[in-house]
């Protein structure tokens, strides 16, 4: 069974532009949560989506914004990029949507602001 | 909102030797979640501990949740090189599974 899958795994960008990931959680998953991960402030919830609607969403600027596919693929884009974007980007995908059950992470993708 | 410490930050064995981490917040848990996570990858689910004074075992890793489910604690037993990672503590702040809070984890490395 394939895990979830996360896309590109690494980019660099300069600061002012802006970046699309995207997240394939496993099949039969229909939820999908983003976090970011850095070395000072550690894991960070974003958003989370749920049959394609925004269940709960972080303490992040306007400037992150998701969304979710009817195949439950998730897409997230961060505009105007600054320096402290630099992170590690997490996606994590589970089944129900409940509020239990194994949330599933994915490999990353590791974005390098300049 | 709940907020999650876990100490030590970093930690340094060599293999063999037993080690405990830990977890505190200032509120009630309703659950909380352990987690590991080697370099290069995503966090992996260990464990999911609910009711107070619950102990669960996996393998080498003993998981304790607090009487008053405010801590939690993991115990490794004769620690090997492949524990090393960083072990992070999770609990949801209401609602649903995908929104979760995080400590900043404790990064172990296990020497040869």
């Amino acid at each position: 069974k394939a895990g979830v899958t996360q896309t590109p795994r690494y980019l660099i960008k300069t600061r002012g532009q802006q970046v699309t990931l995207s997240c394939s959680p496993i099949s039969g998953h229909r939820s999908v949560s983003w976090y970011q991960q850095t070395p000072g402030q550690g894991l960070q919830f974003l958003f989370e989506y749920f049959s394609e609607t925004q269940r709960n969403k972080g303490n992040f600027p306007g400037r992150f914004s998701g969304r979710q596919f009817s195949n439950s693929r998730s897409e997230m884009n961060v505009s105007t990029l600054e320096l402290g974007d630099s992170a590690l980007y997490l996606c994590a995908s589970g089944r129900s949507g409940g509020n239990t059950g194994e949330l599933f992470f994915g490999e990353g993708s590791r974005l390098t602001v300049l | 909102t709940q907020l999650l410490e876990q100490s030590p930050q970093f930690l340094s064995i060599q293999e063999g030797e037993n080690l405990t981490v830990y977890c505190n917040s200032s509120s009630v848990f309703s659950s909380l979640q352990w987690y590991r996570q080697e370099p290069g990858e995503g966090p992996v689910l260990l464990v999911t501990v609910v009711t107070g004074g619950e102990v669960k075992k996996l393998k080498r890793l003993t998981f304790q949740f607090g009487d008053a489910r405010k801590d939690s604690s993991l115990h490794i037993t004769a620690a090997q090189t492949g524990d090393t990672g960083l072990y992070l503590c999770a609990s949801q702040p209401g609602g649903s599974q995908g929104n979760l809070i995080f400590g900043k984890g404790t990064k172990l490395s296990v020497k040869p």
